[in-house]
């Protein structure tokens, strides 16, 4: 069974840009979530898709959005990125409210 | 405010040995649910245990078993007989409240460094 896929895995940016991240959920999971990890400060909760609805938010600025299609799969977006926003990008989902299950992360480097 | 505590930044142990990573908690809630999480230098986060706040035994993964003190708000990971491989940051979260949200607060984590 394949596991939670993000993409792309590294990507360089510069200050003002904007980047997307995509994560494929775990088949038969509906529920998927997004964590961002910095040296600074640890592991923080972005957003979780349920259904295609946004069950809930961390604090987070607006330039951080999110989405989930009918078929689970979840991208996240960054807009008028900062340096700050070099991170990694990390993805989760669960179906039986149990366990949670992350992908490999998304490396993001914002220059 | 909800709360992990991990006290201990790194810790060594020699292989096969036993190793306890620390973990502490503080909630208001009655339903919460407590993870073990393992980060190798790759960045995956590697799902190892889960306690619910209402199971009564202790949940074990192979090598791997929670020692769930609910009156102490505690939940260490216990490690037995330990492999090079172990080497890695180790994380405990907790999902707090109602089941229906994946939303997890984690700890600042554990750096164990597992010697021959």
């Amino acid at each position: 069974k394949a596991g939670v896929t993000q993409t792309p895995r590294y990507l360089i940016k510069t200050r003002g840009q904007q980047v997307t991240l995509s994560c494929s959920p775990i088949s038969g999971h509906r529920s998927v979530s997004w964590y961002q990890q910095t040296p600074g400060q640890g592991l923080q909760f972005l957003f979780e898709y349920f259904s295609e609805t946004q069950r809930n938010k961390g604090n987070f600025p607006g330039r951080f959005s999110g989405r989930q299609f009918s078929n689970s799969r979840s991208e996240m977006n960054v807009s008028t990125l900062e340096l700050g926003d070099s991170a990694l990008y990390l993805c989760a989902s669960s179906s039986i409210i149990r366990e949670l299950f992350f992908g490999e992360g998304s490396r993001l480097t914002v220059l | 405010a909800q709360k992990i505590t991990q006290t201990q930044p790194g810790m060594f142990v020699q292989e096969k040995e036993a190793v306890t990573l620390d973990c502490t908690y503080d909630t208001s809630d009655q339903s919460y649910g407590l993870f073990w999480y393992k980060q190798p230098s790759s960045g995956e986060m590697i799902f190892l245990i889960y306690q619910g706040s209402y199971d009564e035994q202790n949940a074990t993964e192979g090598r791997y078993s929670l020692n769930f003190q609910k009156a102490r708000k505690s939940a260490n990971l216990v490690i037995s007989a330990s492999q090079l491989g172990d080497s890695a940051m180790y994380f405990c979260a907790m999902r707090e409240g109602p089941y229906n949200t994946d939303k997890l607060i984690f700890g600042t984590g554990t750096r164990l460094q597992v010697f021959p």
